[in-house]
């Protein structure tokens, strides 16, 4: 069984910095490329950013480029999203396993979410 | 704004059917056969019910259909259920800059 468990999230400052981590198990981890997708209050779902199996492309939402980065490490089955200079970036921050190797859409497993709010 | 365009909501009685409508443009949704359709309960994990426009993964029920026609993506539930009462999301592949993954704003659906 596909489990995709994020952690990381919390409250932050404006202009601060997180890094959300998304631990996988029940599948080939690098066989599948990975996203991070977020929900703001309110608000329907956004691609941030979406990651190739092997790791070598990356894919950006225009948004999120040069604020976020996204990377992940195949020994650990473990996928990440860095956050740089946050503002308004409230919202549950969803990890998903993607249908292809380096495709950009298409999640067939998703994680429950980790919740960033970002308050001073 | 979501790139995206779906109803804010639906609703039907159980048994009935169904059906949601995921409007984009020819850069996306009339270029590609690349449509997704999620299902979100609250607090919850989305699940994908349609992915390539009309294909089910294995352990969706086919009383859920896709379809597309020229910018538009459909979502039918037939033979509505209590528990399908969800919102759902549409997506597509849109060749905008250099490739982006869109998402429609979300349709409430609410078994009467």
């Amino acid at each position: 069984e596909v489990q995709l468990l994020e952690s990381g999230g919390g409250f932050v400052q404006p202009g601060g910095s997180l890094r959300l981590s998304c631990e996988a198990s029940g599948f080939t981890f690098d066989n599948y490329a990975m996203t991070w997708v977020r929900q703001a209050p309110g608000k329907g779902l956004e691609w941030v950013a979406t990651i190739s199996g092997h790791g070598r492309n990356t894919y950006y939402a225009d948004s999120m480029r040069g604020r976020f980065t996204i990377s992940r490490d195949n020994s650990k089955n473990r996928l990440f999203l860095q956050l740089h200079s946050l503002t308004e970036h409230t919202a549950v921050y969803y990890c998903a396993k993607n249908l292809l190797f380096d495709s950009l859409v298409g999640s067939d497993s998703w994680g429950q979410g980790a919740l960033l709010i970002v308050s001073s | 704004q979501s790139a995206l365009t779906q109803p804010a909501s639906v609703s039907g009685s159980p048994g009935q059917s169904i059906t949601i409508s995921c409007t984009g443009t020819s850069s996306d949704i009339g270029a590609y056969n690349y449509v997704y359709w999620y299902q979100h309960h609250p607090g919850k994990a989305p699940r994908l019910i349609i992915y390539d426009v009309n294909i089910r993964p294995s352990g969706v029920p086919d009383r859920f259909s896709g379809s597309k026609s020229g910018n538009t993506a459909s979502l039918t539930i037939s033979g509505l259920q209590p528990e399908d009462e969800a919102v759902y999301h549409c997506s597509a592949y849109g060749r905008e800059s250099v490739g982006a993954a869109l998402f429609g704003g979300g349709t409430q659906v609410t078994v009467l």
